[in-house]
């Protein structure tokens, strides 16, 4: 199984941030898995952004939970993660990865940098 | 849960040991039984590799050199003979409760 992630590369601050997963070689449907959205960057190390089910429950790290939303398409097998009101902080490694209830995150994708600037 | 790392930065002999300790602000024993508590190694340029998952279960293609051990919050990560390919950042992780978290990192080098 793997997983990609692709997005935009800059947005401008105060822009909503918009990033795609696919996975591949599985589903997203799945019992047992969840899947999760990591952000890392020099400041603040590894951060857990969300992380959402196949039925489309979410949850959400409280720092960021007033402005994020992660949902998903199974026909498409894709995850979406929405960051609105981007600033400075926000610039960061994005990374998808797959999970279960208490597992750790495995596999990872390759993560795609996120610069905020004007 | 915080989980805090010692030290930050280690510098390491080839054929020396390596220890890194790992601290939750609580008990990562889960309603299973099992303890969450995760380790990943992160080389230049690459994601999170996952190396050891619930205290001390190594994953398939990890070294026997590198074991985990611990219980309840105190964890640690060993390297028993530190080889070039050891080089890198390492986390630890709980995946216990609600946010999910990452320790701040342990640089690895070479001496």
């Amino acid at each position: 199984l793997q997983v990609q992630e692709s997005g935009p590369g800059m947005v401008k601050p105060s822009e909503t941030l918009s990033l795609t997963c696919t996975v591949s070689g599985g589903s997203v449907v799945s019992d047992r898995y969840y899947w999760g959205w990591i952000r890392q960057s020099p400041g603040k190390g590894l951060e857990w952004i969300g992380s959402i089910y196949y039925s489309g429950s979410t949850y959400y790290n409280p720092s960021l939970e007033r402005r994020v939303a992660i949902s998903v398409d199974t026909s498409k097998n894709q995850l979406f993660l929405r960051l609105n009101s981007m600033t400075a902080a926000d610039t960061a490694v994005y990374y998808c990865a797959r999970h279960g209830l208490f597992d750790p995150f495995d596999p990872w994708g390759q993560g795609t940098q996120v610069i905020v600037s004007s | 849960i915080v989980v805090t790392q010692t030290p930050l930065s280690l510098s390491v002999t080839p054929g020396q040991p390596a220890s890194i300790s790992c601290k939750s602000s609580q008990s990562l024993l889960n309603g299973y039984g099992n303890t969450s508590l995760h380790w990943y190694l992160q080389r230049p340029g690459h994601p999170p590799q996952l190396l050891i998952s619930e205290v001390s279960n190594r994953i398939p293609g990890v070294p026997d050199r590198v074991s985990g051990s611990g219980s309840g919050t105190d964890f640690t990560l060993k390297i028993s003979r530190m080889e070039a390919e050891d080089v890198g950042v390492y986390y630890c992780m709980q995946s216990k409760q609600l946010p999910w978290a990452f320790g701040q990192g342990t640089k690895v080098e070479i001496k």
